[in-house]
This record gives structure tokens, C-alpha cells and sequence, in this order.
């Protein structure tokens, strides 16, 4: 069975830092890993994507993605957080069949002028 | 494209009353999903469709929750009777396969609150 495992629930972060949003991950073929973001009373937008190739993928708003199949992580990154970046951001994963993505619990980031 | 579109977006009903949820998946897509997001239990998949099939509805917590999707263009989540739990927020989202594996696009979600 497929799971992702979020683990920190809020992270802080002043205007200006890096930022990083930390995803672990678990699936039985190859993972399909994904970053969304909901901001407040929003659906969920989608960020990125890790299908293949490149295990550094680059999406939305300047964020970034590594994804690490040694120790099953897709982090999520940005050089320097916006306060506009406060939002709820959701990892997920599929396997290589055609299954629902699995979503994490979710990371609130607070980024503090 | 106008997106994953939901109706209504707010909905206030009364415990045992019926409640029907809508969504029009974006034009092509040929997967459906309907989900749940609750403070307390987060985003719950509820059911998903695949060509209009209903392939997995693990997910509906008791036969109150129905859903259908008559055509490629439309489905719907009925609640029959509600109850104070149900009140939650309610997406659906959207996908195909080839190319964009899996990358499923939301509506904007109905908020729904059962008195």
C-alpha cells in the first residue's frame, strides 16, 4: 500500500529563508510524487511533479523539489520565502498503475515578515 | 479552461435533510474523484470513477453517501440522510492518463454545514 508521511505539522519560517517542507514517502513500483498547495477557503493548486528523470524538478512560484530514492524523500524547497508562500502544502504519491493519489495530512508553512 | 467546477459552493442544511453536491470535471478528463477535508481527519478520498465506472468507494463512510456519474461531464454526491458530522469541506477533482500521470486538478470545493 501507498502512504506519505508528512511529519512536521507547522513549519515557521522568517521572510527572506530558505524554506523546506519535509515528505517521506512509501509505495510498492515506482513513485509518482507530488506537491500541492491550498491556500485559505481554496481547492488545492498543483506545484509539481516527479515522474522521472532529473531528481531536482522546479515548478510553480519558484519552488523546487528533490526527489532522494535512497532515503524515499521528496522535499519541497524554496530559496526565499514569501509571506504570500503561507499555505497548507500536501505531498503525494501514486505507484506506476493506475491508482488515486495518496495525500499526506498536510504542512501549514507560516512564513513571518 | 474554466477548471473543476463545483456547485454549490456553500451549502447550509438541516440534520436529516438530503444534500446534493455537483461537479463538472475539466472537459477531456476521463477519472473523477470526490474527497473530504475535515479539520480533524484531513483530505479523505470518498470515491473515484474512471470512464464513469465507479472503481473504488472504500472511501463512503456509511450508505448515507451515494454518488453517480451519468456522463463524462457531470457527477454528483448525495448525502441522505445528513447528520452534523458530515459538515466538512467536499472536492472533487479530475484527471487523465498518458502524459499528465496523474495529475489530478481540484474545484474550488463546497463547504458544507449541517445543523
Amino acid at each position: 500500500a501507498q502512504s506519505v508521511a508528512q511529519p512536521e505539522d507547522q513549519v515557521n519560517v522568517a521572510e527572506g529563508n530558505p524554506l523546506t517542507v519535509k515528505c517521506t514517502y512509501s509505495v510498492s513500483g515506482n513513485p509518482y510524487l507530488f506537491w500541492y498547495v491550498q491556500y485559505p477557503n481554496r481547492g488545492l493548486q498543483f506545484l509539481l511533479k516527479y515522474i522521472t528523470g532529473d531528481n531536482l524538478v522546479k515548478g510553480s512560484y519558484g519552488f523546487e523539489a528533490e526527489f532522494n530514492k535512497s532515503q524515499t524523500s521528496f522535499h519541497l524547497k524554496k530559496p526565499s520565502a514569501l509571506v504570500s508562500d503561507s499555505a497548507l502544502y500536501f505531498c503525494a504519491v501514486r505507484d506506476g498503475g493506475n491508482t488515486p493519489l495518496v495525500f499526506g495530512k498536510g504542512t501549514r508553512l507560516s512564513v513571518i515578515a | 479552461d474554466a477548471g473543476v467546477i463545483q456547485s454549490p459552493r456553500h451549502e447550509v442544511t438541516e440534520m436529516g435533510q438530503e444534500v446534493t453536491l455537483r461537479c463538472k470535471p475539466i472537459s477531456g478528463h476521463n477519472s473523477l474523484f470526490w474527497y473530504r477535508q475535515t479539520m480533524m481527519r484531513g483530505l479523505e478520498l470518498l470515491i473515484y470513477f474512471n470512464n464513469n465506472v465507479p472503481i473504488d468507494d472504500s472511501g463512503m463512510p456509511e450508505d448515507r453517501f451515494s454518488a453517480k456519474m451519468p456522463n463524462a461531464s457531470f457527477s454528483t454526491l448525495k448525502i441522505q440522510p445528513s447528520e452534523p458530522r458530515d459538515s466538512a469541506v467536499y472536492f472533487c477533482a479530475s484527471t487523465t492518463g498518458g502524459a499528465q500521470a496523474g495529475t489530478q486538478y481540484f474545484g474550488p470545493g463546497t463547504r458544507l454545514t449541517v445543523l
